[in-house]
């Protein structure tokens, strides 16, 4: 079974640039979730979708972070403009439904905001 | 509210036995367990539900105390591979909340 997949694995742009992430859950999984992990931290969930719907955006910061999941399947991640606090490992993870389901994350995006 | 799990870091030789704690200050419905590998994603350990009940996965077990709002990880004879980062992660509001990690580092 293959896992999330996530690209691009590394980015480097500058502050007030754009950036954006790609997430594949696993095939069948229902709900999928992105973390922004800052270093030496535990993941921080941004926004957590099922199917195609919102359920929860509750700590996005709307004003620069998007996200959104055509056809309940990929999702995209967006930052718009970038500043130097972004800088963290973005991840994604899929679970079958939302609640008390194991979560299967993804390899992350590194993004460095210079 | 962020879980708070201590020891923050801990250093084992093989073989020696360590536990880590997760506490909540919120009622606590489930307790998620994720070990995270340098640089690679957190991978799932268990789940454990309200009831007090104690998994297992080899000889890594977990309790799961409601009243005290905590739960902890117990591991036993540990190996190198055990070396890494561990989450708790409290289900608050039908979302996970991580807590900020325990470093494990296992020696030969």
């Amino acid at each position: 079974e293959a896992g999330v997949a996530q690209s691009p694995r590394y980015k480097i742009i500058e502050k007030r640039q754009s950036v954006a992430f790609w997430c594949n859950p696993i095939s069948g999984h229902a709900t999928l979730y992105w973390y922004q992990q800052i270093l030496g931290q535990g993941p921080k969930l941004l926004i957590q979708f099922q199917n195609n719907g919102v359920v929860d955006d509750s700590q996005l910061p709307k004003d620069r972070f998007s996200a959104e999941r055509l056809k309940g399947v990929d999702s995209t991640l967006k930052i718009q403009p970038a500043k130097l606090e972004d800088s963290a490992v973005y991840l994604c993870a899929s679970s079958l439904t939302s609640g008390r389901n194991e979560q299967y994350f993804g390899p992350g995006t590194r993004l460095t905001v210079t | 509210q962020q879980p708070v799990q201590s020891p923050q870091a801990v250093i084992l030789r093989e073989g020696e036995d360590a536990v880590i704690n997760c506490s909540s200050s919120k009622a606590l419905y489930s307790v998620h367990w994720y070990r995270q590998k340098h640089g690679e994603a957190p991978v799932f350990l268990m789940i454990l539900l309200k009831g007090g009940e104690q998994k297992g996965h080899d000889k890594i077990s977990a309790s799961f105390n409601e009243k005290k709002q905590q739960s902890s990880l117990y591991l036993t004879a540990s190996q190198l591979s055990y070396s890494g980062t561990y989450f708790c992660g409290t289900e608050q509001g039908g979302k996970l909340i991580f807590g900020q990690g325990t470093e494990l580092s296992v020696k030969p």
